[in-house]
């Protein structure tokens, strides 16, 4: 199995800023993926990070406010961009290898916007 | 519509109970399905895949059953530990490896 870690685990950050969430891996993943998990709600897909490529937004989801870095098999970040209280959710990383039906989920960001 | 439904939203139980969770879903093409449990403030960790030929699997004290044929799938826990409490998720691929999610089943375990 492989182990994520997402840093910061937690943060709190004022309106109209943006925040960086990086996640690494322990071993190199063919695919990432960035979720979003509103209170009380399910996981929802922002996008698949793609390596030295442009990530892959699922609807509703724009590169102009959550763009994606993948540089490595190994490492990914999630900037939200010009925050709103509406984006006080968790952001969870996720990896999967193609061929596999596993997927690992990091622990995940709390983020709170005021 | 791919879809997948979870029951019930939330559950209280005590010490050492048994119960069942349910999970309904139209997504298709059908690959697996996966139940998850998710701790407060932790990412969700897999409990269980079904592929497509397989009705029931067990890991430990979790029991998960698959029906292809009227796409329905329940997560049995068997004599419930206050450590059981977190939410249960269903997941089902589609498209390959982008998956949807049920919006969980929150089971509360009571000494």
């Amino acid at each position: 199995s492989a182990v994520i870690s997402q840093k910061p685990s937690r943060d709190i950050c004022q309106r109209g800023t943006s925040l960086t969430i990086q996640c690494q891996v322990d071993s190199q993943v063919t695919m990432m993926f960035w979720y979003r998990q509103q209170p009380g709600q399910s996981l929802t897909l922002i996008a698949t990070a793609n390596q030295g490529s442009e990530a892959t937004y699922e609807s509703g989801f724009v590169i102009d406010k959550f763009p994606i870095s993948r540089p490595n098999l190994t490492f990914s970040t999630l900037t939200v961009s010009n925050m709103s209280p509406e984006d006080s959710s968790i952001y969870l990383c996720s990896v999967a290898d193609r061929g596999q039906d596993e997927q690992f989920f990091g622990p995940g960001t709390r983020l709170t916007v005021l | 519509k791919n879809q997948v439904e979870q029951s019930p939203q939330s559950l209280i139980i005590l010490e050492g109970k048994n119960c069942t969770l349910q999970c309904n879903y139209t997504v298709s093409p059908f690959s697996n399905l996966r139940w998850y449990k998710q701790d407060t403030g932790r990412g969700p960790v897999s409990l269980t895949i079904m592929t497509f030929s397989e009705n029931t699997k067990s890991n430990g004290r979790y029991t998960a059953t698959l029906d292809a044929d009227t796409k329905q799938s329940s997560l049995h826990i068997t004599a419930s530990q206050l450590s059981d409490s977190a939410s249960y998720i269903c997941v089902v691929p589609r498209g390959g490896y982008i998956p949807t999610f049920g919006r969980g089943t929150s089971l509360i375990v009571h000494p």
